[in-house]
């Protein structure tokens, strides 16, 4: 079953603007992970983060997981065309076991 | 970075035929790979824990009769649909984890889409 729920599902913005994404799960997590999906493509891998820290930084995404309210937001600043995609969180339970994915949230970056 | 591969990219057969998709993994030993199931506009959901000389774990509500899973060695994984029908049309993606690059890191395959007329 899906445990993590992204908000919101679809999100179309002007490039340049920054772009915030969240993501709810149910149970307790070894690593929240972040991935794209450009449409009828394979995954890409974004960022990982474990559930002792706190935030996390790569390039233009910033990821912050609160483990007391489950919960991780996504953010993308000074957006690009090329960033619109799918994006997903998934949770890891115990480090390189299934991971559970979310719905998604649809990025629209319009130039 | 580690690198999976899935073949073939792409698949249309009909109806009642059986497709074989292949996951491997390049350049890293994986005795743990997952086939996930991603429909149209939809996430990813995982149907099965694919285990180096072992017998797969189906999730709930898939069928192993039907999604014969085999893991041959360390590199390679593969997923037959068997008597395909047109509401077996999806995206299958598999990843696999690696111990060398510790623990919580996938690797994803570029995943088969398998369309069945």
């Amino acid at each position: 079953s899906q445990q993590g729920e992204e908000d919101p599902q679809a999100l179309s913005i002007q490039e340049g603007e920054n772009a915030t994404m969240n993501c709810s799960y149910k149970t307790s997590i070894n690593n929240l992970q972040w991935y794209r999906q450009n449409s009828g493509r394979g995954l890409v891998h974004l960022i990982l983060i474990r559930s002792n820290e706190r935030e996390k930084h790569s390039g233009r995404l910033r990821v912050t997981l609160d483990t007391s309210k489950k919960s991780s937001s996504l953010l993308i600043t000074a957006s690009r065309a090329a960033d619109t995609a799918s994006y997903f969180c998934a949770t890891d339970a115990q480090g390189n076991t299934p991971l559970v994915f979310g719905k998604g949230t649809r990025l629209s970056v319009i130039a | 970075g580690a690198v999976v591969s899935q073949h073939p990219s792409r698949v249309i057969c009909k109806s009642g035929t059986s497709v074989k998709i292949e996951c491997r993994s390049l350049d890293f030993q994986a005795t743990t790979m997952f086939w996930y199931r991603q429909f149209p506009k939809k996430s990813l959901m995982l149907m099965a824990t694919s285990n180096e000389g072992s017998k797969a774990t189906y999730e709930q509500g898939v069928e192993k009769d039907k999604f014969l899973i085999n893991h041959a060695s360390l590199t390679l994984s593969t997923l037959t649909v068997t008597s395909a029908h047109p509401e077996d049309s999806s995206f299958y993606i598999c990843s696999a984890g690696s111990r060398r690059q510790g623990s919580g890191t996938q690797y994803f395959g570029p995943g088969t889409r398998l369309t069945v007329l």
